[in-house]
């Protein structure tokens, strides 16, 4: 079964609009982190946003924020005010605490293109 | 930047030879992950190198293996190349342990096999 579910294989959004990226997760694992990252076709992968399961607010950082519902185990990313430098990739990813290697579990990623 | 880098950047193959990438880790990380993102796809676990063994594996087969060396770097080999081996290899190093520390990512590997 998939862990990480991204449903929005591609996204087109006018510059300068708002724009919110799906993620759905699996875990039976009490402790985990839920990871944003961003991959320009460099193809680096560029850290985003960090939610902690236990976290009882949203996170943010600048633009970015994450819209956490955890009954629902969804990990919402929102891009307010897009720029056109925001097309890339956008993988939701997960960590659990209980794997013991500490690994990163991805999803498919949804292509986000900005129009200006 | 994130400090992480990776060797070479491209890479072109035949069938059969066998691969072997570089990372050298962030300042301070212990751990070294890597990872197989083929075309529009994730990034895929491979394997992850701690205190220079293997911590954990994804499903990926014996012909695929590491090192990691006492400053932390760490190279992946891979053996017998197949053409389904072509694809972007990542290689992400981060503290060991640490649930709330991202993983910081190299550049990439681009490994084609023809």
């Amino acid at each position: 079964a998939q862990k990480i579910t991204q449903t929005q294989p591609g996204m087109f959004v006018q510059e300068k609009e708002a724009v919110t990226l799906d993620c759905t997760y699996d875990t039976s694992d009490p402790s985990y982190g839920l990871f944003w990252y961003k991959q320009p076709s460099s193809g680096e992968m560029i850290f985003l946003i960090y939610q902690g399961s236990y976290d009882q607010q949203n996170a943010t950082e600048g633009r970015y924020s994450l819209n956490f519902q955890k009954a629902r185990k969804s990990a919402n990313l929102v891009i307010s005010a897009s720029q056109l430098g925001d097309s890339a990739m956008y993988f939701c990813a997960m960590r659990e605490l209980l794997n013991r290697d500490d690994k990163i579990i991805f999803g498919k990623g949804t292509r986000l293109h900005i129009l200006p | 930047e994130t400090g992480v880098t990776q060797s070479p950047t491209h890479l072109i193959k035949t069938r059969g030879q066998q691969v072997t990438l570089r990372c050298s880790s962030q300042s301070g990380h212990n751990t070294v992950s890597w990872y197989q993102q083929a075309l529009g796809q994730g990034p895929q676990f491979i394997f992850q190198y701690y205190r220079e063994e293997e911590n954990g594996r994804g499903n990926f087969p014996p012909r695929f293996s590491g090192l990691q060396f006492p400053n932390y770097s760490s190279e992946l080999n891979v053996n017998a190349l197949e053409l389904d081996d072509s694809a972007l290899y990542l290689c992400a190093s981060s503290p060991k342990g640490q649930l709330n520390t991202e993983a910081f990512f190299g550049q990439g590997t681009r490994l084609t096999v023809v």
